[in-house]
């Protein structure tokens, strides 16, 4: 069973400060890795996508992924109150695949004012 | 252009009736996936479809759900004879050829 964890928070961070939102994977078969921001009652939005291990960054926002610990994790830098919402991370094959996504349950984060 | 459409936003049964979701995926994708979301989890994946081939149906929960996208581009979740734990968000993603998918804004289902 291909499983994507995810501690399910509250997270609080104060604003301005990092907020580091964490997930593990199980499937070792699994090569591309999906942040999604999910506001009360909306629809999932994708934040950013990783397929290399290392770190990318998208202005306040960092992927890192470390495919030996099957680890993957998004930095928010300079947090907002706007970036109060949950964050599902989900798991895939190739980027070059069509393939299904496994999302983990969602990480609630909450900025402080 | 559009995003992924689906109707009906808000849709309420009794118990044991049937019930359909519809999807309209953003032109030109060729991927089309259903993920069903109960309230504080995350979404999970119960069928998924390329062009108008159904490719994995692992996830639907039961025989009572069915799914079909005829032409490839529009889709139709069927749920028949609904329950209680049906009662969740159906949401709708589609995707041009592989990577990111992008999703509808969800039908809440609610089983009476």
């Amino acid at each position: 069973q291909k499983e994507v964890e995810q501690n399910s928070g509250p997270l609080s961070v104060p604003e301005g400060a990092i907020a580091s939102l964490n997930c593990t994977y199980s499937d070792r078969g699994s090569q591309s890795f999906f942040w999604y921001r999910q506001y009360s009652g909306k629809s999932p939005e994708l934040i950013m996508f990783i397929y290399s291990n290392g770190d990318k960054e998208d202005g306040r926002f960092t992927a890192q992924l470390n495919k030996a610990s099957q680890y993957v994790s998004l930095l928010i830098r300079d947090s907002q109150p706007s970036d109060s919402a949950t964050y599902l991370c989900a798991g895939g094959g190739s980027m070059n695949r069509d393939d299904k996504i496994i999302f983990g349950k969602g990480t609630r984060l909450h900025i402080l004012p | 252009g559009a995003g992924v459409s689906q109707s009906p936003r808000y849709k309420v049964a009794k118990r044991g009736q049937d019930v359909a979701l519809r999807c309209d995926p953003i032109s030109g994708h060729v991927s089309l996936f259903w993920y069903q979301q109960a309230l504080g989890q995350g979404p999970e994946f119960l069928t998924y479809f390329q062009n108008e081939a159904q490719l994995d149906k692992s996830g639907l929960p039961s025989d009572r759900f069915f799914a079909e996208r005829p032409e490839g581009s529009v889709s139709t979740l069927k749920i028949q004879r609904t329950q209680q734990e049906d009662s969740a968000v159906y949401l709708c993603a589609s995707r041009k050829n592989s990577g990111t998918q992008y999703f509808g804004p969800g039908t809440r289902l609610t089983v009476l």
